[in-house]
């Protein structure tokens, strides 16, 4: 699979409840960034977290890294209509400058 | 600031014709990222430049695509001749320092090439 994996591929929910998405990669990181995309715009930057970090928090935001599984995942708390987007991690590998971007987390917020 | 800033935001095009994409990065930041972006293979990492220097390009799909950073305020991604396959999103980023942090990506350009 490719690097910076997310799951699910989509996802719907009701206003108000939470919403998961998990990321997985392959190589060690330096750093795993959370970006979100609404329909027909550009990425915008959500939260990076830090190989020595485990969990990170931003608003109604959680990130959880963990290395051993090569894993994270994002938490949105109490969702709202306006978190409709596509949620994607990218994974900043070794020491190259470059992001690995998954293909991203459809998600769906029902009012 | 503006952010990050594309032009054109949309463009149509004929297959053969060139296409020139252009981005202007939020000042002060020192690498440029251009990406490509469809449904079937994701956000591609096509080139970057760190200080308007190339770094890698080895996303660049073929020798029909070329970009340039003559200054560190102006970037541009030209394809020559375009196919319909290069039909896609292609976004600009930028970063304000060189190791892997936050980007921050333009509107992209939507590219139809028929």
């Amino acid at each position: 699979s490719q690097q910076g994996e997310e799951d699910p591929q989509a996802l719907s929910i009701q206003e108000g409840e939470n919403a998961t998405m998990n990321c997985s990669y392959k190589t060690s990181i330096n750093n795993l960034q959370w970006y979100r995309q609404n329909s027909g715009r550009g990425l915008v930057h959500l939260i990076l977290i830090r190989s020595n970090e485990r969990e990170k928090h931003s608003g109604r935001l959680r990130v959880t890294l963990d290395t051993s599984k090569k894993s994270s995942s994002l938490l949105i708390t109490a969702s709202r209509a306006a978190d409709t987007a596509s949620y994607f991690c990218a994974s900043a590998q070794g020491g190259s400058e470059k992001l690995v971007f998954g293909k991203g987390t459809k998600l769906t917020v029902n009012p | 600031d503006a952010g990050v800033i594309q032009s054109p935001r949309h463009e149509v095009t004929e297959m053969g014709q060139e296409v020139t994409l252009r981005c202007k990065p939020i000042s002060g930041h020192n690498s440029l990222f251009w990406y490509r972006q469809t449904m079937m293979r994701g956000l591609e990492l096509l080139i970057y430049f760190n200080n308007n220097v190339p770094i890698d390009d080895s996303g660049m799909p073929e020798d029909r695509f070329s970009a340039k950073m003559p200054n560190a305020s102006f970037s541009t991604l030209k394809i020559q001749p375009s196919e319909p396959r290069d039909s896609a999103v292609y976004f600009c980023a930028s970063s304000p320092r060189t190791r892997q942090e936050t980007q921050y990506f333009g509107p992209g350009t939507r590219l139809l090439v028929l």
